[in-house]
C-alpha cells in the first residue's frame, strides 16, 4: 500500500461549490504538507503542519483552510471554489531530515 | 529566503545520449538540495539529495547530481538515457530549522528513439 494517499485522484466541481481534499500517511511522520501545482510554475506551499496543534499558512493560502485531525490525516479545503483554483494538488509528509514523501495527487477541475 | 532555478523548460535527448539538467538555487547558508521526478500522471519521487559531505550524490535510477558551493548550482546527470526517463524533474532547497522546500519550476525531459 502507497505510504501517502489521497482522495479522490480527480474531481470537477463548479465555481463557490465547497471541495474538501484528503491526505492521509501511514509514514508515521509529524510534518505534513498541501501543495498546488501549475504548469511552468512548479510547486508552491499552500499550508504546512507540524503537529496536530501545529498549522501554518505558506506562500498562497488564500482561498483555501486545513484540518490536522490526526497525526496521519490532514485536509484542504477551498471553502468556495474559483477557477483559479483549477491545479494539481499534493499532498507531502516529511522525516527529520526534510525529505518529502509525495501522494500522487489530486486534479481538480473548477467550472 | 531561499529560491531556485531551473532554467531549462524542456530539454530534448535521444535514447542512449547522456543528460544534465541544471539547478541554480539561492540561499544563504548551506542549503539542503533534491532532486525530484514526476512521470506522467504521477507524484513525485525523490531521485537523490544532498546535506554535507560528498559532492557529488548518487541517485535512484542511475542519477547522479554533483554540488557546487561556488557556483549555486547542483545539476542532475545520467550518462545514459532510457525511454523511461521522460518525465518532469524538479530541483528543490530546504533548510533543516525551517523544514519546508521551494521547488524550481522543473524541467520536462522527451526522450526521442
Amino acid at each position: 500500500d502507497a505510504d501517502v494517499t489521497q482522495t479522490p485522484r480527480n474531481r470537477i466541481t463548479k465555481t463557490g461549490k465547497r471541495i474538501m481534499l484528503e491526505c492521509s500517511q501511514t509514514k508515521g511522520h509529524d510534518r505534513m504538507y498541501w501543495y498546488r501545482q501549475d504548469p511552468g510554475l512548479g510547486l508552491r506551499l499552500i499550508y504546512y503542519s507540524f503537529d496536530v496543534k501545529d498549522i501554518n499558512k505558506g506562500e498562497i493560502s488564500d482561498g483555501y483552510s486545513v484540518s490536522r485531525q490526526a497525526q496521519a490525516k490532514f485536509s484542504l479545503s477551498l471553502e468556495s471554489a474559483i477557477p483559479n483554483q483549477t491545479a494539481l494538488y499534493f499532498c507531502a509528509t516529511s522525516d527529520l531530515l526534510d525529505t518529502q514523501y509525495f501522494g500522487p495527487g489530486t486534479r481538480l477541475t473548477v467550472l | 529566503a531561499q529560491s531556485v532555478t531551473q532554467p531549462d523548460i524542456h530539454i530534448t535527448v535521444s535514447e542512449g545520449a547522456s543528460l544534465e539538467l541544471r539547478c541554480n538555487y539561492s540561499y544563504g547558508a548551506t542549503p539542503y538540495l533534491f532532486w525530484y521526478v514526476q512521470s506522467p500522471g504521477q507524484g513525485l519521487q525523490l531521485l537523490l539529495k544532498y546535506f554535507s559531505g560528498d559532492t557529488l550524490v548518487q541517485g535512484i535510477k542511475g542519477f547522479e547530481a554533483e554540488f557546487k558551493r561556488s557556483q549555486s548550482s547542483f545539476n542532475l546527470r545520467k550518462p545514459s538515457v532510457h525511454w523511461s526517463d521522460a518525465a518532469e524533474y524538479f530541483c528543490a532547497v530546504g533548510d533543516l530549522g525551517d523544514y519546508k522546500l521551494s521547488f524550481g519550476a522543473g524541467t520536462t525531459v522527451t526522450v526521442r528513439a
